[in-house]
């Protein structure tokens, strides 16, 4: 079975400050890899998605970046950051790729960002 | 646009009761849904996925069920416990990319 890590687990930065969050998958090859942000009070909401090395596609306009330099790893990140970009970021994998009837997907633990 | 509506919006009950949470889709041209529960401050843990075809799936104490046609689930959660308490979500496989379309969830409080 495979083990999404992502860190850091918390992060407190200021406004302005650049961004970079990694999340990494252990246990298959190939996978479909997201990015969600999940704000106070808020649902999910899916920011970027990669079906391979290079791929990226982004879904809500930002300031936010990704960036899939290896199979396994998916970057989130920003030259500057805003208040607005507080919450909850998930890394998130479905194992194989190129499906398009769903597979499960599966999510790591998070990265709690606050930005003052 | 497919939109994810899930019921109630929190909902909390005593120990040992058998509970119904309930999701609604717009559209009903989906691929699978799945259903997650979502502890404090933790990442998404998957319970069930239904594929398309399917009626319902069950792991344990928790059943799934789909109703395509109407543009709904149900999480059936048998004889609650304390450690049931979560926030559970809903969502349904939209569009290429394998994306998924997030409900706003169900947060549950079991009392002993």
């Amino acid at each position: 079975s495979q083990t999404i890590h992502q860190w850091p687990a918390t992060l407190v930065q200021p406004v302005g400050s650049p961004l970079s969050l990694e999340c990494t998958v252990e246990g298959t090859s190939n996978p479909n890899l997201y990015w969600y942000r999940q704000a106070a009070g808020r649902g999910l909401q899916l920011l970027f998605y990669s079906v391979g090395i290079g791929q990226i596609s982004s879904e809500v306009p930002q300031n936010l970046s990704a960036s899939r330099p290896q199979d396994r790893q998916f970057i989130l990140s920003s030259k500057k950051l805003l208040l607005s970009d507080s919450g909850f970021y998930l890394c998130a994998s479905i194992p194989t790729s190129g499906q398009t009837n769903g597979n499960e997907q599966f999510f790591g633990p998070g990265t709690r960002l606050t930005v003052l | 646009k497919q939109e994810v509506t899930q019921i109630p919006a929190a909902l909390s009950v005593p120990e040992g009761e058998n509970l119904v949470l309930n999701c609604s889709f717009t559209d009903s041209a989906i691929y699978n849904l799945q259903w997650f529960r979502q502890d404090p401050g933790k990442g998404l843990t998957s319970l069930l996925l239904i594929q398309s075809s399917q009626r319902e799936q069950t792991s344990g104490r928790l059943n799934a069920s789909l109703d395509k046609s109407s543009g709904r689930s149900t999480l059936y959660i048998a004889a609650s416990q304390p450690g049931d308490s979560a926030t559970y979500l809903c969502a349904v496989y939209a569009g290429g990319g394998n994306k998924l379309t997030f409900g706003t969830g169900t947060q549950l409080k079991v009392e002993l």
